[in-house]
C-alpha cells in the first residue's frame, strides 16, 4: 500500500525566507501524480501545485515550487520569498491509479513577521 | 465552471442528536465525491468516497453514514451522535483522472 510521510508536524520561519517542506512516498507504480495542498486558518483547502512523476521537470507555481526526486521517492515543496499569507497547514498526497489521493499527516508553516 | 457548496458552516449538536450535512456540487457531471473528517491540528481521514448514484464506500466503520441521492449530492448522516464525532468535515469532489480534488469551504461540528 502506499504511504505518505511528512516528518516536520511544524516548521516556522521569518517573512522573506525560503523554507523547505519534506515529503516521502512509497509505492510500487511507476506512473502516478504527486499534489502539495494548503490549509489556512480559515480551514479551505487550497491545491498548490501539481507534479506528474513521468514529467522530469519540477512543476512551479509563481513562489511555490518542488524537487520532485523520483528515485528517492521525495516530493519536496520550497516556498520563496515566504509572505505572512502562506502561514498555514501543508498536505502533501499521492494519488494512485485508481485517482484516489493519500495524504500525509501535514505540516504546520508559520511565517513570522 | 465548477463549484462546490457544503453546509452549514457551523453546527452544535448534543449527543444522541441525528446530523446530516450536505454537499452539492455544480458545473460538472458524474464526479467522484467524498466526505473527510479533521481532527483540529490533524490530518484528514476518509470516511466515504462515491463513484456514482447509489454507490457509497466505506472507509472507516463508524457513527455515520453517507448517501448519494442525487448525481451532483453528497449527504453524510448519524442517527444519534457521539462526543466523538465532533471534528471539521470536509466534502470533495474530483474526475476521473490527475486531476487532484476541490474541496468544499468544510463544516465544524461539535457535539456537546
Amino acid at each position: 500500500a502506499q504511504t505518505v510521510t511528512q516528518s516536520q508536524p511544524e516548521m516556522s520561519v521569518q517573512e522573506a525566507e525560503t523554507v523547505t517542506l519534506s515529503c516521502t512516498y512509497d509505492t510500487s507504480e511507476s506512473n502516478y501524480y504527486l499534489f502539495w495542498y494548503k490549509q489556512p486558518p480559515s480551514r479551505q483547502m487550497i491545491l498548490v501545485i501539481r507534479q506528474e512523476a513521468y514529467k522530469q521537470q519540477n512543476a512551479t507555481e509563481n513562489r511555490f515550487s518542488v524537487n520532485f526526486q523520483k528515485a528517492a521517492k521525495s516530493f519536496s515543496l520550497k516556498i520563496s520569498d515566504s509572505q505572512l499569507g502562506d502561514t498555514a497547514m501543508y498536505f502533501c498526497a499521492f494519488m494512485d491509479s485508481n485517482y484516489q489521493l493519500i495524504w500525509g499527516a501535514g505540516t504546520k508553516l508559520i511565517i513570522k513577521p | 465552471s465548477q463549484t462546490i457548496h457544503q453546509w452549514p458552516a457551523t453546527l452544535v449538536q448534543p449527543v444522541g442528536s441525528p446530523l446530516s450535512l450536505e454537499c452539492t456540487v455544480e458545473g460538472t457531471s458524474n464526479p467522484n465525491l467524498y466526505w473527510y473528517r479533521q481532527a483540529a491540528g490533524r490530518g484528514l481521514q476518509l470516511l466515504f468516497y462515491s463513484v456514482g448514484i447509489g454507490q457509497i464506500s466505506s472507509e472507516v466503520p463508524q457513527n455515520l453514514s453517507a448517501s448519494r441521492p442525487q448525481d451532483r449530492q453528497f449527504i453524510l448522516s448519524s442517527k444519534k451522535l457521539l462526543l466523538s464525532d465532533s471534528g471539521f468535515y470536509l466534502c470533495a469532489w474530483s474526475v476521473n483522472g490527475p486531476y487532484g480534488y476541490t474541496f468544499g469551504s468544510g463544516t465544524r461540528l461539535t457535539v456537546v
